[in-house]
């Protein structure tokens, strides 16, 4: 199964911007990259995916390296609300989720 | 209509009893999941239907069994269950594009189920 890997957790103060990083050592030439959160208690959330290039809306942005080989999510103004566990995966049919880097938001 | 409806909440079973997880959703979607998700990890792919027929069974134990009723209800027929099943199943949905589910998963907000 395709692997992604990311840190475990990440800190950053609000207002601030946030940059959370994933390899995706494994990814092939037609894996889409996603980004997905989960707040406690809820189901994860679909926050972005893209190809190959950078990728904005209204939540956050992705950047994706020229190899594919790792990819970025930028949040580019950090709110307590943005306090989540934050997945990249890679993959189309099959969504594979890394283990996910905890976020923590300090006001 | 953006919602992926999963019922029950919680659910308390013995590992003698039958009981079943129900997901619904009626934003067209034509492929839905279940994941499965212990506390402090990554939810893990159990199954996918796309256009009601089973695509992918990753390699689940039999004590879980699938059904795709239509196009907006997925459920999970729960039989024999241990307790090392307990675990949090979510339920998500997505489009179909060119034959393979893809695109933004929609995820419901999980089925809660401890095995006694």
């Amino acid at each position: 199964d395709a692997k992604t890997t990311q840190p475990n957790s990440m800190e950053s103060n609000e207002e601030e911007p946030v940059h959370l990083p994933c390899n995706h050592s494994t990814i092939s030439g037609t894996d889409y990259i996603h980004w997905y959160r989960q707040l406690p208690s809820q189901g994860p959330e679909y926050v972005i995916h893209g190809l190959t290039s950078n990728v904005n809306n209204r939540m956050a942005s992705l950047a994706i390296a020229e190899d594919r080989k790792s990819s970025t999510l930028i949040l580019h103004r950090a709110t307590l609300r943005d306090a989540a566990v934050y997945y990249c995966s890679q993959g189309a049919q099959k969504l594979v989720f890394g283990q996910g880097t905890r976020l923590t938001i300090n006001p | 209509d953006t919602e992926v409806t999963q019922t029950p909440k919680h659910l308390v079973m013995g590992m003698t009893n039958k009981k079943s997880l129900k997901c619904e959703q009626h934003m067209g979607h034509r492929a839905m999941y279940w994941y499965k998700q212990k506390a402090k990890k990554p939810p893990e792919l159990m199954f996918v239907y796309s256009y009601e027929k089973l695509s992918i069974n990753e390699s689940v134990p039999s004590r879980f069994s699938p059904e795709c009723p239509n196009s907006s209800l997925l459920n999970l027929h729960l039989h024999a269950l241990q307790p090392e099943d307990s675990a949090l199943y979510l339920c998500a949905s997505s489009q179909v594009l060119a034959g393979v589910p893809a695109g933004e998963l929609f995820f419901g907000e999980g089925s809660r189920l401890t095995v006694l």
